[in-house]
């Protein structure tokens, strides 16, 4: 298994403004992946960050929007730039330490106002 | 696409009440796996099947892979109020390596 850190737990911010989130592992990982999940719904995947390459985004995730950095095998950040109330969602970023095997950060809870 | 169908999405049960959770797709997974998620907390990981018709179970939970890998069943027995939470199956694609999430079951045990 894998545990898995995230700061903020949960934080407020004003329109316009930009947040990063840090995502820490007590363990190596090749993959770490970011997701979104708004209330009461599942997850959706924001991107695939590997340590020494340019994070992969999925659909309708771009860089400018959602710049994230993976410094080291332990260690990732997701930055939501120029927010909009519209990016208030739990954020999560999760790691694969194994096949088959997939653990998750406690999240990140985002209010936009 | 692949996509999973995960039903119902909202589940509000009485407690020693029994429940089955269904993911379906048409398309075919190299595993799937269940986490449970309680509010203000990540989803965390309960159980991967990987074998066509693999059955596991954890305590008073049952999971089940279907033969041909492209559907899966949570059922519960005799629910406690410490099973509320939401449900997700997500099943492991093989062409990309990603999880693919189905839309989640919210469930409720009322004491």
């Amino acid at each position: 298994s894998a545990v898995i850190s995230q700061k903020p737990s949960r934080d407020i911010c004003q329109r316009g403004t930009s947040l990063t989130i840090q995502c820490q592992v007590d363990s190596q990982v090749t993959m770490m992946f970011w997701y979104r999940q708004q209330p009461g719904q599942s997850l959706t995947l924001i991107a695939t960050a590997n340590q020494g390459s340019e994070a992969t985004y999925e659909s309708g995730f771009v860089i400018d929007k959602f710049p994230i950095s993976r410094p080291n095998l332990t260690f990732s950040t997701l930055t939501v730039s120029n927010m909009s109330p519209e990016d208030s969602s739990i954020y999560l970023c999760s790691v694969t330490p194994g096949p088959d095997t997939q653990y998750f950060g406690p999240g990140t809870r985002l209010t936009v106002l | 696409t692949q996509l999973l169908e995960q039903s119902p999405q909202f589940l509000s049960i009485q407690e020693g009440e029994n429940l089955t959770v269904y993911c379906n797709s048409s398309s075919v997974f190299s595993s799937l796996q269940w986490y449970r998620q309680e509010p203000g907390e990540g989803p965390v990981l309960l159980v991967t099947v990987v074998t066509g018709g693999e059955v596991k179970k954890l305590k008073r939970l049952t999971f089940q892979f279907g033969d041909a890998r492209k559907d899966s069943s949570l059922h519960i027995t005799a629910a406690q109020p410490g099973d509320t939470g939401l449900y997700l199956c997500a099943g492991l694609s093989s062409n990309t390596g990603k999880l693919i999430f189905g839309q989640g079951t919210t469930l409720q045990v009322k004491p």
